[in-house]
């Protein structure tokens, strides 16, 4: 089945860590987002890929960082720099990479629920 | 600026009942997008509608009905006949063409469907 896996489902961080959030997707789309819910709030998007080996930062990218090495595949690396990481987070995406991605439906993986200890 | 309202926080309504879900947006252009979402306690985002700035006409899948109204800036959310799957919160969101890449969403409403 196509569709999008986020790997993990929980996941816990010591202060001072570096944990990177994995997101797969097999429908062959080019563009790839990662968005941050936090309790009782909407999204916020945290950076964004149109294309493999292009990325975009959004509007809360400082602490986190991404790659897109491969088409299929865009890991969120959440840095000590990120002073409250303890949150929900979600990847998307979408088929286009070029001007209309941002017109397309973005598609959603399950989440990883991160938490601080 | 952009925006997207969604003033229910929370809506509680029994079984059966029907509930509207509202969303009223702000934009500048004249060619945009709207979308809902649904996102159960489970946490995903499942996507529920698109709709075109040029498509008013409204729109049923089954027991969910969308009022597009560009008059009002609104595009609304009915559900008919509710049950209590239905409980989650709902997004809408909004996209433009030609806007550098985001979809701006509403904080979400709460729905919970009591038996």
């Amino acid at each position: 089945d196509g569709g999008i896996t986020q790997s993990p489902k929980y996941l816990f961080r010591k202060e001072g860590q570096n944990v990177t959030l994995s997101c797969e997707q097999n429908l062959n789309h080019d563009a790839m987002y990662w968005y941050r819910q936090d309790p009782g709030q909407g999204l916020r998007l945290i950076y964004y890929s149109q294309i493999v080996n292009d990325f975009q930062k959004g509007d809360i990218a400082e602490g986190y960082s991404v790659s897109r090495e491969k088409k299929e595949s865009f890991p969120l690396t959440v840095t000590s720099a990120q002073k409250n990481p303890t949150a929900f987070y979600l990847c998307a995406s979408s088929m286009s990479g070029g001007a209309s991605y941002s017109t397309d439906t973005q598609y959603f993986g399950p989440g990883t629920r991160l938490t601080v200890l | 600026a952009q925006k997207v309202t969604q003033a229910q926080t929370e809506i509680s309504v029994v079984e059966k009942e029907d509930v509207t879900l509202d969303c009223v947006y702000e934009t500048r252009d004249t060619t945009y997008y709207l979308f809902w979402y649904k996102q159960p306690p489970s946490g995903e985002l499942v996507f529920l509608i698109r709709r075109n700035s040029f498509d008013e006409q409204n729109e049923i899948s089954g027991r969910y009905s969308w009022n597009f109204q560009k008059s009002t800036s609104s595009f609304n959310f009915t559900i008919t006949a509710s049950q209590v799957v239905d409980s989650a919160v709902y997004f809408c969101a909004l996209s433009e063409v030609y806007s550098n890449y985001q979809l701006i969403w509403g904080a979400g409403t709460k729905l919970i469907i009591k038996p």
